[in-house]
């Protein structure tokens, strides 16, 4: 069993749709990352969180520590949010990242 | 601007010849880190150093050296490059390992 799981592994919205991909992990954690990966291949650090929520735009991210458990939102969404979608993981004892396997999602116009 | 860069970012090469991938920050960060990213696998972390002159092992280091002379410059070092080392690389900094990474454009690898 993977450390990091993400699901759902796909997805399909209609524009406009609030959408929730979610990551579950099974070790200690000083931190949790999500990340964004456009086809063409670059990855861009949305949110770093170690409890509770942070929001940037449209994006929400949430943590609960004791249920080892964090969710991506993403209200109103656009074409344009199209992309993989990865969590990654600290752990609390080492500086490694572990990573889940993304969540593609794609926003139809 | 601050960027992370790769060198090159498309590279074919042989079994066993020895390759150096090239990645440099000019953020002032100290914590910088390698990773590779195979379909199915997703990314995993092949080395990562916390400072000049300190570095560690990811997930996946086999196969792979890193060396951290200068805080700006992490190269990732292919000594005998087999097939199975053809993947994605990308390299990431940061300011401290408590802070989010920002990831270089990637370098693509095809070792035949």
């Amino acid at each position: 069993k993977n450390e990091v799981e993400q699901s759902p592994q796909n997805l399909t919205a209609q524009e406009g749709e609030f959408i929730t991909i979610n990551c579950s992990y099974s070790v200690g954690i000083s931190a949790l990352h999500w990340l964004q990966q456009h086809p063409g291949g670059g990855i861009v650090s949305l949110f770093m969180l170690s409890s509770g929520k942070k929001k940037h735009g449209r994006l929400i991210a949430t943590i609960n520590i004791q249920e080892k458990h964090s969710s991506l939102h993403i209200t109103a969404s656009h074409p344009r949010d199209s992309a993989v979608y990865i969590c990654a993981v600290k752990g609390g004892a080492t500086n490694k990242l572990i990573f889940g396997t993304g969540t593609l999602l794609a926003v139809q116009p | 601007e601050a960027q992370v860069t790769q060198n090159p970012r498309y590279l074919i090469t042989v079994t066993g010849k020895k390759l150096t991938v090239t990645c440099s920050q000019n953020m002032n960060h100290e914590y910088m880190s390698w990773y590779r990213q195979d379909p199915g696998l997703g990314l995993r972390q092949i080395y990562y150093s916390m400072n000049v002159e300190v570095t560690d092992k990811g997930d996946v280091p086999e196969g792979y050296k890193v060396s951290r002379k200068e805080k700006r410059n992490f190269p990732l070092i292919l000594e005998s490059p087999s097939p199975n080392q053809t993947s994605l690389y990308f390299c990431a900094s940061s300011r401290t390992r408590a802070y989010e990474q920002y990831f270089g454009p990637g370098t693509r690898l095809t070792v035949t």
